[in-house]
């Protein structure tokens, strides 16, 4: 069955400083990975997605995520924070079908 | 061109009362996605709909919960006899094509809360 897997709860960085969000997935084929960004009280809104081909994959915002089928890994990464990006951050994997399962979220909190 | 729009944004109903949700897909989108994030929880797949018909309810409680995505209007996600753990935030997402690979649109969802 699919799944995903986000083991940090909550992550707090000094702006300006690198980021990287984990995520973990558990699903048989080769997956649609995407990572969505929730602001308060908002919707989702994609930053990014991965189906196929180069697994370094460029988002919006400034934000990339590397693909690793051996670590069965969909990490997102910043390298320098902003205090604007202080959300909740959702990693998915879509499935053959039209369901998309979401990890349960990481917070970031953004220190001036 | 509208996003997804989602009403109402906030809805309070007692024990026992109905709930409907409304959802408008953006312009062109005929695939709907209705999903529930409890507190603390990512999202939760309920529904997959395209117009006029249910595809895939795999996610839906067998009971009380209903979803119809009409050829005019909105889609409707219905709640009957809420109770407190029915309280939510619900999402409802649409898309072009149908298919994992297709990017899907949320809106700004809904807040439930059962008193």
């Amino acid at each position: 069955a699919q799944s995903v897997t986000q083991p940090d709860i909550h992550i707090t960085v000094s702006e300006g400083a690198s980021l990287e969000l984990r995520c973990n997935y558990s699903y048989g084929a080769t997956p649609y990975l995407f990572w969505y960004v929730q602001s308060p009280g908002q919707g989702l809104q994609l930053l990014l997605k991965y189906f196929s081909g180069d697994t370094l994959v460029q988002g919006i915002k400034g934000f990339e995520a590397e693909f690793k089928r051996s670590q069965s890994s969909f990490n997102l990464r910043k390298p320098s924070v902003h205090w604007s990006d202080a959300a909740e951050y959702f990693c998915a994997v879509g499935n053959t079908g039209n369901q998309f399962y979401f990890g349960t979220g990481t917070s970031l909190t953004v220190i001036p | 061109n509208a996003g997804v729009m989602q009403n109402p944004r906030h809805l309070v109903r007692r024990r026992g009362q109905e709930a409907r949700l409304r959802c408008s897909p953006m312009k062109g989108h005929s695939h709907v996605y209705w999903y529930r994030q409890l507190p603390e929880e990512g999202l939760k797949f309920m529904v997959y709909l395209q117009k006029e018909n249910i595809i895939d309810e795999s996610g839906m409680p067998k009971e009380r919960f209903s979803a119809e995505f009409p050829k005019e209007g909105p889609s409707i996600l219905r709640i009957q006899q809420v109770v407190r753990g029915d309280s939510a935030a619900y999402f409802c997402a649409s898309s072009l094509l149908a298919g994992a690979g297709n990017e899907q649109f949320f809106g700004p969802g809904t807040r439930l809360t059962v008193l």
